[in-house]
């Protein structure tokens, strides 16, 4: 059974940095590209980025590349994004998501995160 | 940026209806569209991808269809358990999401 766990949500305050993990199971993590999606609390949608299954290449949504990044480790399975600079209109749930490049089929329970000060 | 619009934004229906849910890209996507359904507290979970291709598991009183800028959601048959909020999502162009069709019960 393929299993994405998110950890490491919370209240931060504005301007600081977040790391989110995933950690991937029922799968061969190193497979497959992996994105996050993130949703805010009016339950708007938005793509954040992916990256390859070798963790090569990155892509972001433009609006956020300077601020976000992708990385991974296959060898622990685990999926990471690093947030600096975090405003309060990233406060939203997160969300690691296997990535078939085209449409995403399995996604994890969320991590809520919250800016705030 | 491709925006996603869908409609209706809120859908009441009751069990065994025909069930109809629009999205509309604002340019041809190729039928680079996919579906996906989030009941409430859950994660989403992929219904449809390529416009009409159903995911393993998703039951067959679900479908797609549409071409251009134009797509469409079909339910056959509303079931209790069908209750949620569908997402369209286009991959023409990055990846973006429409803003959802909540689906209550009437």
């Amino acid at each position: 059974e393929v299993q994405l766990v998110e950890s490491g949500g919370g209240l931060v305050q504005p301007g600081a940095s977040l790391k989110l993990s995933c950690v991937a199971s029922g799968f061969t993590f190193s497979d497959y590209w992996m994105s996050w999606v993130r949703q805010t609390p009016g339950k708007t949608m938005e793509w954040i980025g992916d990256i390859k299954y070798d963790g090569s290449y990155t892509n972001y949504a433009p609006s956020l590349k300077n601020r976000f990044t992708i990385s991974r480790d296959n060898a622990k399975s685990t999926l990471y994004l690093q947030m600096s600079n975090v405003r309060s209109e990233d406060t939203a749930t997160y969300y690691c998501t296997r990535d078939q490049n085209t449409y995403f089929d399995y996604w994890g329970q969320g991590v809520m995160v919250t800016v705030s000060s | 940026d491709i925006q996603m619009t869908q409609s209706p934004s809120l859908l009441s229906a009751s069990v065994g209806d025909r069930v109809t849910l629009s999205c509309k890209a604002s340019q041809n996507i190729y039928k680079y569209l996919n579906w996906y359904q989030q009941k409430l507290g859950e994660a989403p979970k992929l219904l449809i991808y390529y416009t009409n291709s159903l995911q393993t598991g998703i039951p067959s009183r679900f479908s797609g269809s549409g071409s251009g800028t134009d797509y469409t959601l079909t339910i056959s048959s509303l079931q209790p358990e069908d209750v949620a909020t569908y997402f369209c999502q286009q991959y023409n162009s990055w990846y973006t999401f429409g803003a959802g069709t909540k689906l209550e019960l009437k």
